[in-house]
C-alpha cells in the first residue's frame, strides 16, 4: 500500500531563507506525486505534480520539487521565502496499489515564516 | 472559470443527528471526491464518485454515504453523528487525464458536532 511521510509537522524559516519541506513515500510501482498548499480557511491548491516526465518539477509561486527514486523522496523547495508562503503544505502519492489512483496524503507540514 | 464550491460553510449539529454537505465540481469535471480533515490527521479519503457511481470508498463506517447527481454535483450524508465526526470536510473534483487524479479542492465545510 502507498504511504506518505512528511518529516516535521512545523518548519520555521526567516523571510528570504531557503524553504525545504521533506516528503518520503512508499510505493511498489512508479507513482504520481503532488504537492498542495492550504492557506487558512481555504481548500487545497495544487502547487506542482510529478507524472513520470522530468524529475525536477517546477510549480507555482517559485516552488519546485525533485523526484528521487533511489531515495523515494519528493522534497519541496523554494530559494527565498516570502511572508505570504506561510501555510500548510501537503504531499500526496498516487499509484495503483490501492486499486485506483486516488492520492494518499501526508499529515502536512506547517510553514512558518519570520520577518 | 468557477472553482469547486461547497455548502454550507459551517454546520453545527448535535450528536445523533444527520448532516448533509453539498459540492459542485468545476464545469466539465466528472469525478468528485470527499475527504475528512480532522486536526492533526491530514486528509482521510472518504468517497470517490465518477459518472454518477461510487467508484471507491475509504475506511469509514457505512453511516458516511453520498451520491452524485446527473449534473455531477454531489452530496455527503453523515448519519448518527458522533463527536469525533467534527472536522473540515473537503470536496475535490477532477478530470482524470491518463491515470493521474489531479484534484481541485473546494474551501470545505466545517462540521461541528456537540
Amino acid at each position: 500500500a502507498q504511504s506518505v511521510t512528511q518529516l516535521g509537522s512545523h518548519v520555521s524559516v526567516s523571510e528570504g531563507a531557503l524553504v525545504l519541506l521533506r516528503c518520503n513515500y512508499s510505493s511498489s510501482v512508479p507513482p504520481y506525486l503532488f504537492w498542495y498548499v492550504q492557506y487558512p480557511n481555504q481548500g487545497l491548491q495544487l502547487l506542482l505534480k510529478y507524472t513520470s516526465a522530468a524529475t525536477l518539477v517546477k510549480g507555482i509561486n517559485g516552488f519546485e520539487a525533485e523526484f528521487k527514486k533511489s531515495e523515494t523522496s519528493f522534497h519541496l523547495t523554494k530559494p527565498s521565502a516570502h511572508m505570504s508562503d506561510a501555510a500548510e503544505y501537503f504531499c500526496a502519492v498516487s499509484d495503483l496499489s490501492g486499486g485506483s489512483y486516488i492520492p494518499t496524503f501526508g499529515r502536512g507540514t506547517s510553514l512558518i515564516v519570520h520577518p | 472559470e468557477a472553482g469547486v464550491t461547497q455548502s454550507p460553510t459551517h454546520l453545527i449539529k448535535t450528536r445523533g443527528q444527520q448532516a448533509t454537505l453539498r459540492c459542485s465540481p468545476i464545469s466539465g469535471h466528472t469525478s468528485v471526491y470527499w475527504y475528512q480533515q480532522a486536526l492533526g490527521l491530514g486528509l482521510q479519503f472518504l468517497l470517490w464518485y465518477d459518472e454518477g457511481e461510487e467508484r471507491n470508498r475509504g475506511n469509514f463506517p457505512p453511516r458516511f454515504s453520498g451520491r452524485q447527481f446527473p449534473n455531477y454535483s454531489s452530496e455527503l450524508n453523515v448519519n448518527a453523528l458522533e463527536l469525533e465526526d467534527s472536522a473540515l470536510y473537503l470536496c475535490a473534483s477532477s478530470l482524470i487525464v491518463g491515470l493521474a487524479h489531479e484534484q481541485y479542492f473546494g474551501p470545505g465545510t466545517r462540521l461541528t458536532v456537540t
